[in-house]
């Protein structure tokens, strides 16, 4: 979507490698959110950020870690990577609930 | 908790015919709702969402939602489907100022 973009865009890695999918928006919005979908658990928030250098824990934090350097860049880390995480990955921006979320393009991520 | 809840794992509707995707929420206070939908390999996409002011919502593709207070929904309707619609829905409704909570989806199969 225009104004989002994640890379990269498929990724296969090895069980035990710490992993970092980049999160880059030209919207200067000030939230942004990390989600994984899986078959049967549609949406899931893993951890998300209200500002720069603040962020907090989503409902399926463990194993994962984030940062937020700058109003663009929102980074999540595997930091070991496990056969759990294989999944893909959304990760969305917002001016503020009242307008809704924009999502990125996904990225796939296999862990074999 | 404040959730949504999307009854149906799937709707398959002929074309031409009427489209409905349910959803039901459980809020306290007004509700902010939205209906997103993802096609194959893709990011969610924003349809319409409901904030206040009328309960008729319309939003993109044809798309339509109808907030019903004392029945606690916001049902998606298309008055015509197409075989293009057949695709990923969720329904969202706002947690707290920055976070959505986002329905389990449902799979919408439009036949020929």
């Amino acid at each position: 979507d225009a104004g989002i973009t994640q890379s990269p865009r498929h990724k296969v890695t090895e069980t035990g490698t710490p992993v970092t999918l980049r999160c880059h928006q030209t919207e200067n919005h000030r939230y942004m959110y990390w989600y994984r979908q899986d078959p049967g658990h549609g949406l899931r928030l893993i951890h998300y950020s209200y500002g720069v250098k603040d962020t907090d824990k989503g409902e399926v934090s463990d194993g994962y870690s984030v940062s937020r350097s700058k109003t663009e860049d929102f980074l999540l880390t595997l930091e070991s990577a496990t056969s759990s995480q294989t999944s893909v990955y959304f990760c969305a921006i917002s001016a503020g609930v009242g307008y809704g979320y924009t999502f990125g393009s996904g990225t796939r991520l296999t862990v074999v | 908790a404040q959730s949504v809840a999307q009854p149906e794992d799937q709707v398959n509707v002929a074309e031409g015919n009427p489209l409905t995707v349910k959803c039901t929420y459980s809020v306290s206070g007004n509700p902010y709702l939205f209906w997103y939908v993802q096609y194959p390999n893709r990011g969610l996409q924003f349809l319409l969402k409901y904030i206040t002011g009328d309960n008729l919502v319309k939003g993109s593709y044809g798309f339509e939602a109808e907030f019903n207070k004392s029945q606690t929904s916001f049902h998606l309707k298309k008055p015509s489907a197409l075989v293009s619609d057949s695709a990923l829905y969720f329904c969202a409704v706002r947690l707290n100022d920055y976070k959505l909570s986002f329905g389990a989806g449902t799979t919408v199969t439009v036949r020929a």
